[in-house]
């Protein structure tokens, strides 16, 4: 079946360390995108991808950093300079970046601060 | 961008319809309606879009007023798998900023009792 998965579904981190989420979709969708959620909010923006090897920040980029080395993958990498990092990852995809095109999104990722 | 607004919550009884209300009187020409519903712990589902006219599929109708600063979302006999955050969101076409950034606020809470 098509869709996205993200990898794992829950994550714990300590205090200083970096850790890297993992997001890949067979839609063969140009465009990717990672959201973070905290409880009983909406989605913000961390960066997105409209092609392989470019990626631009979102509302919220800083203590996060990405790459698009594959279509198909999409990796988040949450490091120690984001404090407050205990949220929702939701990763998206859609056809190819047009403001009017359907998103299609992942399971998800819960990160744990120990 | 253009925001939306929303009741924070509502009730339905199983079986019956629900509409879920968004004002969006800022839209623009190109923007179009479009509504996702979140489950809990889940990712973000799609439900429907429109630009100008009513659209019915499988899971939902959208109904968009004559002057498009409001549309509803309606569920034609609630379940309870339909107990939900519902978001109404406007999507512009692509060019400068609009790429496909979905901007979610609070959505709606959807309790449905048996």
């Amino acid at each position: 079946d098509g869709g996205i998965t993200q990898s794992p579904k829950y994550l714990f981190r300590k205090e200083g360390q970096n850790v890297t989420l993992s997001c890949e979709q067979n839609l063969n969708h140009d465009a990717m995108y990672w959201y973070r959620q905290d409880p009983g909010q909406g989605l913000r923006l961390i960066y997105y991808s409209q092609i392989v090897n470019d990626f631009q920040k979102g509302d919220i980029a800083e203590g996060y950093s990405v790459s698009r080395e594959k279509k198909e993958s999409f990796p988040l990498t949450v490091t120690s300079a984001q404090k407050n990092p205990t949220a929702f990852y939701l990763c998206a995809s859609s056809g190819s970046g047009q403001g009017r095109e359907t998103q299609y999104f992942g399971p998800g990722t819960r990160l744990l601060v120990l | 961008d253009a925001k939306t607004t929303q009741p924070n919550s509502m009730e339905s009884n199983e079986e019956e319809p629900v509409h879920l209300p968004c004002n969006h009187s800022t839209i623009s020409g190109t923007d179009y309606i479009h509504w996702y519903r979140q489950l809990p712990s889940q990712g973000p589902e799609y439900v429907i879009h429109g630009l100008t006219s009513n659209v019915n599929n499988r899971m939902a109708s959208l109904a968009i007023a004559e002057d498009r600063k409001s549309s509803t979302l309606i569920l034609h006999r609630a379940t309870l798998r339909d107990a939900a955050v519902y978001y109404c969101i406007l999507t512009g076409n692509a060019g400068g900023t609009s790429y496909g950034k979905l901007t979610f606020g609070q959505g709606t809470i959807l309790t449905v009792h048996p």
